[in-house]
């Protein structure tokens, strides 16, 4: 089935920790998204790509950081100068880059900074 | 400043009944609209969008309704059943050639009681 995969679905991590959280496509999809989404908050873009080896910053970049060396993966890193990293972080995906294509979502990771 | 806005963070209503969720947004550039649905613990999964030179679309129990005008649009279930009980993200985008960012309103928490 094709889909997106992102892992772990769940990670602690301790304060002053880098932490990497892998995302997985194989719609062959071209845009590659990372969102954030925090308790009655929307969904807040971290890093986007619409192509391999090319990716912009979002709304919220700082402490973050992204490679897309392959089509099919685009994973995040979540580094120690993230203020506050505990979050759900969303991947998404889309045929084309937005905005009129709807966006295709992994089933999330659940960072916690103990 | 929230380009996007669900002011009312949640509803409940009685199975069968119509559940209406409403979305105001502030950039009139904004052309392509776009509605997601998310358990808990999911990704959000895309349910209904609208481009800006209708003012309807309609998928089975899901009606979008667009309001260029007013800068508003609903989203109407009917009839609503307990399975829709989830949290809904309205979602709106720039056509080609504009953003690459898709911007998302907070969500609102829809509860159908059986």
């Amino acid at each position: 089935d094709g889909g997106i995969t992102q892992s772990p679905k769940y990670l602690f991590r301790k304060e002053g920790q880098n932490v990497t959280l892998s995302c997985e496509q194989n719609l062959n999809h071209d845009a590659m998204y990372w969102y954030r989404q925090d308790p009655g908050q929307g969904l807040r873009l971290i890093y986007y790509s619409q192509i391999v080896n090319d990716f912009q910053k979002g709304d919220i970049a700082e402490g973050y950081s992204v490679s897309r060396e392959k089509k099919e993966s685009f994973p995040l890193t979540v580094t120690s100068a993230q203020k506050n990293p505990t979050a759900f972080y969303l991947c998404a995906s889309s045929i084309q880059s937005l905005g009129s294509g709807e966006l295709f979502f992994g089933e999330g990771s659940r960072l916690t900074v103990l | 400043d929230q380009q996007v806005k669900q002011n009312s963070p949640s509803l409940s209503v009685q199975e069968g009944r119509i559940s209406i969720l409403n979305c105001d947004y502030t950039n009139s550039m904004f052309d392509y609209f776009l509605w997601y649905k998310k358990y808990p613990a999911e990704g959000p999964t895309f349910l209904i969008s609208i481009s800006s030179i209708k003012d309807k679309n309609e998928d089975g129990r899901f009606t979008v309704f667009l309001n260029k005008s007013a800068k508003h649009l609903s989203l109407h279930i009917v009839p609503s059943q307990p399975g829709d009980s989830a949290v809904y993200f309205c979602a709106a985008s720039v056509g080609p050639g504009g953003s690459e960012k898709l911007v998302f309103g907070k969500g609102m928490k829809l509860t159908v009681n059986p």
